[in-house]
């Protein structure tokens, strides 16, 4: 089945600056990469997804780039503010036909220092 | 729209007694997901379902789990006996999943489970 690598597991990084979350997959099938913020006792929540037919995603201070040869996909927040922090989750889905389902990355936890 | 409903939001139980977590799905979504979250492994997808029928289980930990989606508004996940490392918080998510839909997940707010 997939399985999905992240880095780092821990993220602290001065407010106005930038940061970058990490992750690869190992199914080259996997098509789908969505990005989760989660806060502290609340759920996860969509922030960025991006498809294998595209290379790079922007909305506003987010990113996300997608290298498909190598196998890894990246998140990108810029101008950091305080209510960035929180635990950020990347996550492959496979082509179908039993593999729907979201394999997610072990979680980053984005600290942003005032 | 109301979202992913999950109930209970809390549950406090002895071990080997029987739990069960329920969800309803948001209204026109045609799958639906049971994920786990804990400290040690993170999240975990346990069982999904498409069009009420269960499409992958491998992800359920051991024959004491069981799910159930009797219709396209409701879904139960069960746990029988349950044990103390059934601690978790279980998440229940849907998607709208077609060639055309981007068949983003999701997420209900969780059932915190605490098993003594």
């Amino acid at each position: 089945g997939e399985n999905v690598e992240q880095h780092p597991s821990t993220l602290s990084v001065q407010e106005g600056d930038s940061a970058v979350i990490k992750c690869t997959y190992s199914d080259s099938a996997s098509n789908y990469f969505p990005w989760y913020k989660q806060e502290l006792g609340k759920r996860p929540q969509l922030i960025i997804d991006i498809r294998s037919n595209v290379g790079e995603k922007k909305d506003q201070r987010i990113a996300v780039t997608l290298n498909k040869t190598a196998k890894h996909f990246s998140l990108h927040i810029t101008e950091t503010q305080p209510e960035d922090s929180a635990v950020y989750f990347c996550a492959a889905r496979g082509t179908g036909g039993g593999a729907d389902g979201l394999t997610f990355g072990k979680g980053t936890h984005l600290i942003i220092q005032p | 729209d109301a979202g992913v409903i999950q109930s209970p939001r809390h549950e406090v139980t002895e071990m080997g007694q029987e739990v069960t977590l329920r969800c309803k799905p948001i209204s026109g979504h045609n799958s639906l997901f049971w994920y786990r979250q804990t400290m040690m492994r993170g999240l975990e997808l346990l069982i999904y379902f498409n069009n009420n029928v269960p499409i992958d289980d491998s992800g359920m930990p051991e024959d004491r789990f069981s799910a159930k989606m009797p219709n396209a508004s409701f879904s139960t996940l069960k746990i029988q006996p349950s044990e103390p490392r059934d601690s978790a918080v279980y998440f229940c998510a849907s998607s709208f999943r077609d060639f055309l839909s981007t068949d983003t997940q999701y997420f209900g707010p969780g059932t915190r489970l605490t098993v003594l």
